[in-house]
């Protein structure tokens, strides 16, 4: 059992370029989450999903796009990055409104 | 509707006691209770819900108060494997699009020898 993975761990994008971000859970959750986290602070909710084909917006959900064509994916999309989105995003699953499992995390540098 | 944290940090010495706390200005279904290490992925410690079940770490005690709006996370006999950054989420209605989890700013803390 692998839980939450993500991918990359790591990464520097130039201002304008774009890259997705991976997110896989093996654990079978309906729901899953996308985060992010600024230095010395909290989780902000980006997106989430109650279930394949399903997705909502969350608290800061502009310049990202997510999908979820099965139970177990969930990809974050940053189409034209921007300094402002230099942070760390985890990625999360969990049953409905029960423990949140969460991935390790990509730290993302826009420069 | 993001909950407030208190005290943002502390500093105890191995053995002491601590209590942190989390507050809402809204009515509450349940609050969850994380902890992150630097540089690590939050875990989860311990879930109260709405009516007084908790489920979560033995170690680790908490309390709701649903009237109050309000939960506190009491560590005891700190260890130093105690110190990280504690966050609560709280999740204010049950089901549908209200059903995610707001978390706070988070409290840190640390815990010397």
């Amino acid at each position: 059992n692998a839980g939450v993975t993500q991918t990359p761990k790591f990464r520097i994008l130039k201002i304008g370029q774009s890259m997705t971000l991976q997110c896989t859970q093996d654990m079978n959750h309906n729901y899953m989450y996308w985060y992010r986290q600024d230095p010395g602070m909290g989780l902000k909710l980006i997106y989430y999903s109650v279930g394949a084909g399903i997705t909502d917006k969350g608290e800061v959900p502009n310049g990202y796009n997510v999908s979820r064509s099965t139970t177990e994916d969930f990809p974050l999309r940053l189409e034209l990055a921007a300094p402002s989105q230099t942070s760390v995003y985890f990625c999360a699953s969990s049953y409905p409104h029960e423990t949140q499992y969460f991935g390790p995390g990509t730290r993302l540098l826009v420069l | 509707q993001q909950p407030v944290q208190s005290p943002q940090a502390v500093i105890l010495r191995e053995g002491e006691d601590a209590v942190i706390n989390c507050s809402s200005s809204k009515a509450l279904y349940s609050v969850h209770w994380y902890r992150q290490k630097h540089g690590e992925a939050p875990v989860f410690l311990m879930i109260l819900l709405k009516g007084g079940e908790q489920k979560g770490h033995e170690k680790i005690s908490a309390s709701f108060n649903e009237k109050k709006q309000q939960s506190s996370l009491y560590l005891t006999a700190s260890q130093l494997s105690y110190s990280g950054t504690y966050f609560c989420g709280t999740l204010m209605n049950y089901g549908g699009s209200q059903g995610n989890l707001i978390f706070g700013k988070g409290t840190k803390l640390s815990v010397k020898p």
